[in-house]
């Protein structure tokens, strides 16, 4: 169990559009899920928590107007990267908490996201 | 605030040589930590994690790491590298259950046959 799907796997796309890229618990509920970004041979860079019903609580530096999060269910986060720019190509990865569960965050396998 | 620093950006060994990855850590709180393993165009995969208790903690694939608090240390260790273990390696710390994590830069795992 605990397993954590984003879809779509690969995106690209045109500088200027939005994309948006899903984050599922598949077998358990997830109160809060994570968005993390990690450049090419780089670590990963914690965005923003998101928490099921509010809002997202974004790091500093995160714009929160151009990487939009939802959090409507228990089991779905959404990450909307609005006019994107090629600087905003990167691999991003969703992580989640299981509801009422242990400390441990499963991670998703990542999307990665190419703007040209 | 926590921080995790891990030594040594690229490791090399030879197939069946033992494999040391090093991490160490800052935490103004008892620390969570963790071990996460990262194959090419791949999310994460939980090797081992420290919370409480045994600070010998045993993981998948025949890992396992030591928590030692007067070294402020964590590292990783396996007693017989595989080819299959050729990897990204990050070490992560938080403060609490549930919270977000802070990960080290990562390690690059290369075995050699």
């Amino acid at each position: 169990g605990a397993v954590v799907s984003q879809h779509p796997s690969r995106v690209i796309c045109k500088s200027g559009t939005s994309v948006k890229i899903e984050c599922r618990s598949l077998d358990f509920q997830a109160t809060t899920m994570f968005w993390y970004r990690q450049f090419p041979k780089k670590s990963l860079m914690l965005m923003a928590t998101s928490n099921e019903g509010s809002k997202a609580t974004y790091e500093q530096g995160v714009e929160k107007d151009k990487f939009l999060i939802n959090h409507a269910s228990l089991t779905l986060s959404t990450l909307t990267v609005t006019s994107a720019h090629p600087e905003d190509s990167s691999f991003y990865i969703c992580s989640a908490n299981r509801q009422g569960g242990t400390d441990t965050q499963y991670f998703g396998p990542g999307t990665r996201l190419t703007v040209l | 605030a926590q921080s995790v620093t891990q030594l040594g950006s690229h490791v090399s060994v030879s197939e069946g040589a033992l494999v040391l990855l090093r991490c160490n850590y800052s935490s103004s709180v008892p620390p969570y930590l963790f071990w996460y393993v990262q194959y090419p165009n791949q999310g994460l995969q939980l090797l081992l994690k420290y919370t409480t208790g045994a600070t010998l903690v045993k993981g998948i694939n025949g890992f396992e790491a030591e928590f030692k608090k007067s070294e402020t240390s964590f590292h990783l260790t396996k007693p017989s590298a595989h080819m299959s273990d050729a990897a990204e390696y990050f070490c992560a710390v938080s403060a609490n259950s549930g919270y977000a994590l802070n990960f080290g830069k990562g390690t690059s795992l290369l075995v050699t046959p």
